[in-house]
Protein backbone atom coordinates (compact mmCIF):
# COMPACT_ATOMS: atom_id res chain seq x y z
CA UNK A 1 0.00 0.00 0.00
CA UNK A 2 0.78 3.35 -0.02
CA UNK A 3 1.16 4.58 3.29
CA UNK A 4 1.81 3.07 6.91
CA UNK A 5 -1.44 0.51 7.56
CA UNK A 6 -2.36 -0.52 11.08
CA UNK A 7 -5.16 -2.81 11.93
CA UNK A 8 -7.53 -3.37 13.59
CA UNK A 9 -8.62 0.39 13.36
CA UNK A 10 -11.11 -0.36 16.66
CA UNK A 11 -9.94 -2.82 19.06
CA UNK A 12 -12.58 -3.27 22.17
CA UNK A 13 -11.59 -5.66 24.86
CA UNK A 14 -12.24 -6.73 28.36
CA UNK A 15 -9.60 -6.26 31.50
CA UNK A 16 -7.70 -8.84 31.69
CA UNK A 17 -7.71 -9.79 27.82
CA UNK A 18 -4.37 -10.35 25.59
CA UNK A 19 -4.44 -8.22 22.51
CA UNK A 20 -1.95 -7.64 19.23
CA UNK A 21 -2.05 -4.91 17.43
CA UNK A 22 -0.58 -4.79 13.75
CA UNK A 23 1.15 -2.46 11.71
CA UNK A 24 2.31 -2.64 8.26
CA UNK A 25 4.89 -0.24 7.29
CA UNK A 26 5.85 1.27 3.98
CA UNK A 27 7.53 -0.97 2.13
CA UNK A 28 11.16 -0.97 2.56
CA UNK A 29 10.85 1.75 5.33
CA UNK A 30 13.83 1.18 7.78
CA UNK A 31 13.11 2.54 11.01
CA UNK A 32 9.58 1.48 12.71
CA UNK A 33 8.05 3.57 15.70
CA UNK A 34 5.22 2.98 17.99
CA UNK A 35 3.44 5.78 19.99
CA UNK A 36 0.65 6.03 22.93
CA UNK A 37 -1.66 8.60 22.31
CA UNK A 38 -4.02 8.98 25.36
CA UNK A 39 -7.32 11.34 25.13
CA UNK A 40 -6.63 14.77 24.63
CA UNK A 41 -2.85 13.99 25.21
CA UNK A 42 0.15 14.09 22.58
CA UNK A 43 1.17 11.11 21.33
CA UNK A 44 4.30 9.69 23.46
CA UNK A 45 7.08 7.31 22.60
CA UNK A 46 6.56 3.27 23.19
CA UNK A 47 9.33 1.61 20.78
CA UNK A 48 11.73 1.80 18.29
CA UNK A 49 12.91 -0.56 15.67
CA UNK A 50 15.51 -0.37 12.89
CA UNK A 51 14.72 -3.40 10.63
CA UNK A 52 14.67 -6.39 13.13
CA UNK A 53 16.52 -5.22 15.56
CA UNK A 54 14.74 -3.38 18.53
CA UNK A 55 16.99 -0.40 19.13
CA UNK A 56 14.93 1.83 21.98
CA UNK A 57 12.21 0.07 24.27
CA UNK A 58 12.47 2.77 27.28
CA UNK A 59 8.41 4.18 26.83
CA UNK A 60 6.79 0.43 27.14
CA UNK A 61 5.03 1.42 30.38
CA UNK A 62 5.34 -1.87 31.97
CA UNK A 63 6.31 -5.54 31.16
CA UNK A 64 2.97 -6.45 29.63
CA UNK A 65 3.80 -4.22 26.57
CA UNK A 66 5.80 -6.64 24.01
CA UNK A 67 6.41 -5.41 20.61
CA UNK A 68 8.51 -7.25 17.98
CA UNK A 69 9.04 -7.28 13.91
CA UNK A 70 11.07 -10.44 13.30
CA UNK A 71 11.30 -9.80 9.72
CA UNK A 72 12.08 -6.12 9.44
CA UNK A 73 8.99 -5.14 7.88
CA UNK A 74 5.69 -5.97 9.76
CA UNK A 75 5.13 -5.23 13.91
CA UNK A 76 3.23 -6.39 16.28
CA UNK A 77 2.31 -4.65 19.53
CA UNK A 78 1.54 -6.87 21.97
CA UNK A 79 -0.31 -5.98 25.29
CA UNK A 80 -1.01 -8.70 28.19
CA UNK A 81 -3.30 -9.02 30.88
CA UNK A 82 -4.84 -4.99 29.71
CA UNK A 83 -5.58 -2.32 32.28
CA UNK A 84 -7.99 0.25 31.63
CA UNK A 85 -5.28 2.97 31.48
CA UNK A 86 -3.95 0.85 28.73
CA UNK A 87 -6.85 2.77 26.32
CA UNK A 88 -5.51 4.92 23.93
CA UNK A 89 -4.70 5.08 20.46
CA UNK A 90 -1.69 3.26 19.42
CA UNK A 91 0.21 4.84 16.39
CA UNK A 92 2.57 3.32 14.31
CA UNK A 93 4.85 5.68 12.03
CA UNK A 94 8.10 4.14 9.68
CA UNK A 95 11.01 5.76 7.79
CA UNK A 96 13.00 5.06 4.92
CA UNK A 97 16.05 5.41 7.00
CA UNK A 98 17.04 7.31 10.09
CA UNK A 99 16.80 11.01 9.84
CA UNK A 100 13.83 10.75 6.76
CA UNK A 101 10.42 11.99 7.85
CA UNK A 102 8.18 10.16 9.36
CA UNK A 103 4.92 8.57 8.33
CA UNK A 104 2.38 8.06 10.48
CA UNK A 105 -0.70 5.20 10.30
CA UNK A 106 -4.32 6.12 11.36
CA UNK A 107 -3.65 4.28 14.67
CA UNK A 108 -5.68 1.66 16.61
CA UNK A 109 -8.06 2.72 18.89
CA UNK A 110 -7.99 0.64 22.16
CA UNK A 111 -10.70 0.84 24.38
CA UNK A 112 -10.88 -1.50 27.41
CA UNK A 113 -14.02 -2.19 29.36
CA UNK B 1 14.40 16.25 31.46
CA UNK B 2 12.92 17.29 28.10
CA UNK B 3 9.84 18.65 27.77
CA UNK B 4 7.10 20.82 25.15
CA UNK B 5 5.00 22.96 26.26
CA UNK B 6 1.76 24.26 23.82
CA UNK B 7 0.43 26.82 26.00
CA UNK B 8 -2.93 26.82 24.43
CA UNK B 9 -5.19 23.72 24.79
CA UNK B 10 -7.66 25.63 21.98
CA UNK B 11 -7.62 28.40 19.84
CA UNK B 12 -10.77 29.50 17.30
CA UNK B 13 -10.02 31.76 14.60
CA UNK B 14 -12.19 33.31 12.23
CA UNK B 15 -11.40 32.33 8.39
CA UNK B 16 -9.13 34.25 6.68
CA UNK B 17 -7.51 35.61 10.01
CA UNK B 18 -3.98 34.44 10.80
CA UNK B 19 -2.75 32.33 13.03
CA UNK B 20 0.09 31.58 15.32
CA UNK B 21 0.51 28.38 17.46
CA UNK B 22 2.81 28.50 20.30
CA UNK B 23 5.44 26.40 20.99
CA UNK B 24 8.09 26.28 23.70
CA UNK B 25 10.72 23.44 24.50
CA UNK B 26 13.48 22.82 27.04
CA UNK B 27 16.33 21.33 25.87
CA UNK B 28 20.16 21.65 26.65
CA UNK B 29 21.34 21.99 23.13
CA UNK B 30 19.42 22.59 19.89
CA UNK B 31 17.38 20.21 18.93
CA UNK B 32 15.69 18.69 16.19
CA UNK B 33 11.79 20.45 16.23
CA UNK B 34 8.69 19.66 14.17
CA UNK B 35 5.24 20.11 13.63
CA UNK B 36 2.32 17.94 12.95
CA UNK B 37 -1.44 17.96 12.36
CA UNK B 38 -3.99 15.49 13.40
CA UNK B 39 -7.39 15.65 12.14
CA UNK B 40 -9.94 13.74 13.82
CA UNK B 41 -9.52 9.76 13.26
CA UNK B 42 -6.40 10.06 11.63
CA UNK B 43 -2.89 9.92 11.84
CA UNK B 44 -0.03 12.55 11.73
CA UNK B 45 0.92 14.48 9.10
CA UNK B 46 4.18 16.85 8.92
CA UNK B 47 3.50 20.48 8.39
CA UNK B 48 7.50 21.38 9.13
CA UNK B 49 10.93 20.30 10.28
CA UNK B 50 13.58 22.18 10.97
CA UNK B 51 16.90 20.96 12.03
CA UNK B 52 19.58 23.71 11.31
CA UNK B 53 20.38 26.78 8.67
CA UNK B 54 17.06 29.67 8.36
CA UNK B 55 15.68 29.95 11.35
CA UNK B 56 12.44 30.55 9.51
CA UNK B 57 11.22 27.41 7.65
CA UNK B 58 8.35 26.97 5.77
CA UNK B 59 6.05 23.98 4.94
CA UNK B 60 3.13 22.46 3.77
CA UNK B 61 -0.60 23.98 3.36
CA UNK B 62 1.01 27.30 3.65
CA UNK B 63 2.28 27.04 6.77
CA UNK B 64 5.35 28.71 8.56
CA UNK B 65 7.56 28.40 12.10
CA UNK B 66 10.18 30.61 13.28
CA UNK B 67 12.81 28.84 15.40
CA UNK B 68 14.18 31.36 18.22
CA UNK B 69 16.77 30.05 20.32
CA UNK B 70 16.88 33.01 22.59
CA UNK B 71 13.06 31.74 23.69
CA UNK B 72 13.65 28.40 23.20
CA UNK B 73 10.35 28.55 21.14
CA UNK B 74 8.96 27.03 18.10
CA UNK B 75 6.41 28.47 16.83
CA UNK B 76 3.80 28.01 13.80
CA UNK B 77 2.53 30.91 12.02
CA UNK B 78 -0.24 31.14 9.18
CA UNK B 79 -1.08 34.25 7.11
CA UNK B 80 -4.93 33.45 6.50
CA UNK B 81 -6.60 30.32 7.90
CA UNK B 82 -9.00 27.99 5.80
CA UNK B 83 -11.81 26.15 7.42
CA UNK B 84 -10.06 23.21 6.26
CA UNK B 85 -7.25 24.08 8.51
CA UNK B 86 -9.80 23.37 11.67
CA UNK B 87 -7.27 20.32 13.30
CA UNK B 88 -5.02 19.50 16.29
CA UNK B 89 -1.41 20.60 16.06
CA UNK B 90 1.47 19.16 17.77
CA UNK B 91 4.48 20.47 18.61
CA UNK B 92 7.37 17.66 18.71
CA UNK B 93 11.44 17.85 19.40
CA UNK B 94 14.38 15.02 18.53
CA UNK B 95 17.39 14.36 20.07
CA UNK B 96 18.45 14.09 16.62
CA UNK B 97 17.72 13.21 13.25
CA UNK B 98 16.30 10.16 13.22
CA UNK B 99 15.77 9.97 17.00
CA UNK B 100 12.29 9.73 18.92
CA UNK B 101 9.72 12.28 19.28
CA UNK B 102 8.96 13.99 22.39
CA UNK B 103 5.56 15.78 21.76
CA UNK B 104 3.68 18.60 23.26
CA UNK B 105 -0.04 18.13 24.52
CA UNK B 106 -1.68 19.59 21.39
CA UNK B 107 -3.81 22.72 20.04
CA UNK B 108 -7.32 22.21 19.03
CA UNK B 109 -8.18 24.58 16.47
CA UNK B 110 -11.40 25.47 15.52
CA UNK B 111 -12.13 27.62 12.50
CA UNK B 112 -15.40 29.67 12.41
CA UNK B 113 -17.17 31.05 9.09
Amino acid sequence: GAGVSQSPRYKVAKRGQDVALRCDPISGHVSLFWYQQALGQGPEFLTYFQNEAQLDKSGLPSDRFFAERPEGSVSTLKIQRTQQEDSAVYLCASSLITGSPLHFGDGTRLSIL
Amino acid sequence: AQSVTQPDIHITVSEGASLELRCNYSYGATPYLFWYVQSPGQGLQLLLKYFSGDTLVQGIKGFEAEFKRSQSSFNLRKPSVHWSDAAEYFCAVAYNQGGKLIFGQGTELSVKP
